[in-house]
């Protein structure tokens, strides 16, 4: 049972244009949503995140949209550069006791 | 420099042998992680251990083990049940012990072959 569906699995994007990567949850309990970005060979690294109380946060190009009612949240990076291509997992936290839970990942590539 | 430090970068595993796969930090950090990375399945919990001296299986434990003797350190243990090994591993670690919203700090992971 997978509990953070993120799509897609890749995607290309030209220089300068919005990459957008969709996650979608089930279990209301989650109540910290962060992004992590992986460069290959590389371990991941803390992106952006955020709490459901919010619907959006922004830092930079990197934009978290928050939809609660839905379950559903998405990174949008804008200007998207060459630089940013990696792996993105979202991931999701239930309370004190439980653990990360990622999602399957996203390739993203800019071509310049 | 503070960081986690996994050792080896690639470590080859013969038919029936047991492998450990290393992690250090020195972030002074409570809680650490193992994590099973294989291409397109995202990232699995093996096992974390919140202090000292006491660890909890993950999702995908069958297979592994681990010790959590020292803070700094938290080996992974890589056993010939574990049928199906090949893939990178990424150690983690995080600041506080039972906490919601930190950070998790990752290692440069180890890349585990079947020969």
């Amino acid at each position: 049972q997978q509990q953070v569906k993120q799509s897609p699995q890749s995607l290309i994007v030209q220089k300068g244009g919005i990459s957008i990567i969709n996650c979608a949850y089930e279990n209301t309990a989650f109540d910290y949503f962060p992004w992590y970005q992986q460069f290959p060979g590389k371990g991941p690294a803390l992106l952006i995140a955020i709490r459901p109380d919010v619907s959006e946060k922004k830092e930079g190009r990197f934009t978290i949209s928050f939809n609660k009612s839905a379950k559903q949240f998405s990174l949008h990076i804008m200007d998207s550069q060459p630089g940013d291509s990696a792996t993105y997992f979202c991931a999701a936290h239930e309370g004190s006791q439980g653990n990360l839970i990622f999602g399957k990942g996203t390739k993203l590539s800019v071509k310049p | 420099d503070g960081g986690i430090t996994q050792s080896p970068k690639y470590l080859f595993r013969k038919e029936g042998q047991n492998v450990t796969l290393s992690c250090e930090q020195n972030l002074n950090h409570d809680a650490m992680y193992w994590y099973r990375q294989d291409p397109g399945q995202g990232l699995r919990l093996i096992y974390y251990s919140q202090i000292v001296n006491d660890f909890q299986k993950g999702d995908i434990a069958e297979g592994y083990s681990v010790s959590r003797e020292k803070k700094e350190s938290f080996p992974l243990t890589v056993t010939s049940a574990q049928k199906n090994p090949t893939a990178f591993y990424l150690c983690a670690s995080q600041d506080k012990a039972y906490s919601t919203n930190e950070k998790l700090f990752f290692g440069s992971g180890t890349q585990l072959s079947v020969l």
